[in-house]
């Protein structure tokens, strides 16, 4: 079967670095997604990891290690309107998204 | 790029009650439709998905339905609904190369049953 798991919430600090872990367990693997949602709105792509390694975006960057069945998003100089949950997902082998059940981020002042 | 209108964006309706949330997708052609359930703390559950015109498959047994009558028009439905199906549902269209793209959502449309 699948598994993802992520935590239910993390606190940091506004202008500090963030890491929000994803772990796996698949039988087929086409890529992991992460998505920001913000409370009430729908979710919005951040990143798509399909092979190992590193992805930067601006403040955003995504790591992805298939052998371990991990991937992080990493929030640079973490701003205010960051807090949202951010969902991890992945793509099985009949590219259908399994989620995660997110992880709620608190950036405080 | 696409764009993915969804309505209502809220609505409260009693339990027993019919209902239907569309959905219609705008700058793409022969999109994959999807709907999905978001419960309070708990991850998207994919309710139907469709690859074409009249196509739905079906992902978890519920009172809902879902029909394709146009190519960017996709309805979810229900003749009577329960307690249980309150929640936050989304409506998503998959572009891009392959089978790998990226889904955009619909803004959501929130249901509370009575």
């Amino acid at each position: 079967g699948q598994n993802i798991d992520q935590p239910t919430e993390m606190t940091a600090t506004e202008g500090a670095i963030v890491q929000i872990n994803c772990t796996y367990q698949t039988s087929g693997f086409n890529g992991l997604f992460w998505y920001q949602q913000h409370a009430g709105e729908a979710p919005t792509f951040l990143s798509y990891n399909v092979l190992d390694g590193l992805e930067e975006k601006g403040r955003f960057s995504s790591f992805l290690s298939r052998s371990k069945g991990y991937s992080y998003l990493l929030l640079k100089e973490l701003q205010m309107k960051d807090s949202a949950s951010y969902l991890c997902a992945l793509m099985d082998s009949n590219y259908q998204l399994i989620w995660g059940a997110g992880t709620k981020l608190i950036i405080k002042p | 790029s696409q764009t993915i209108h969804q309505w209502p964006a809220t609505l409260v309706q009693p339990v027993g009650s019919p209902l239907s949330l569309e959905c219609t997708v705008e700058g793409t052609s022969n999109p994959n439709l999807y709907w999905y359930r978001q419960a309070a703390g708990r991850g998207l559950q994919l309710l139907f998905y469709s690859v074409g015109i009249g196509q739905i498959s079906s992902e978890v047994p519920q009172n809902l339905s879902a029909s394709r009558p146009q190519d960017r028009q996709f309805i979810l439905s229900s003749k009577k609904l329960l307690l249980s199906d309150s929640g936050f549902y989304l409506c998503a269209c998959r572009t891009g190369t392959g089978d790998s793209g990226e889904l955009f959502f619909g803004e959501g449309s929130r249901l509370t049953v009575l």
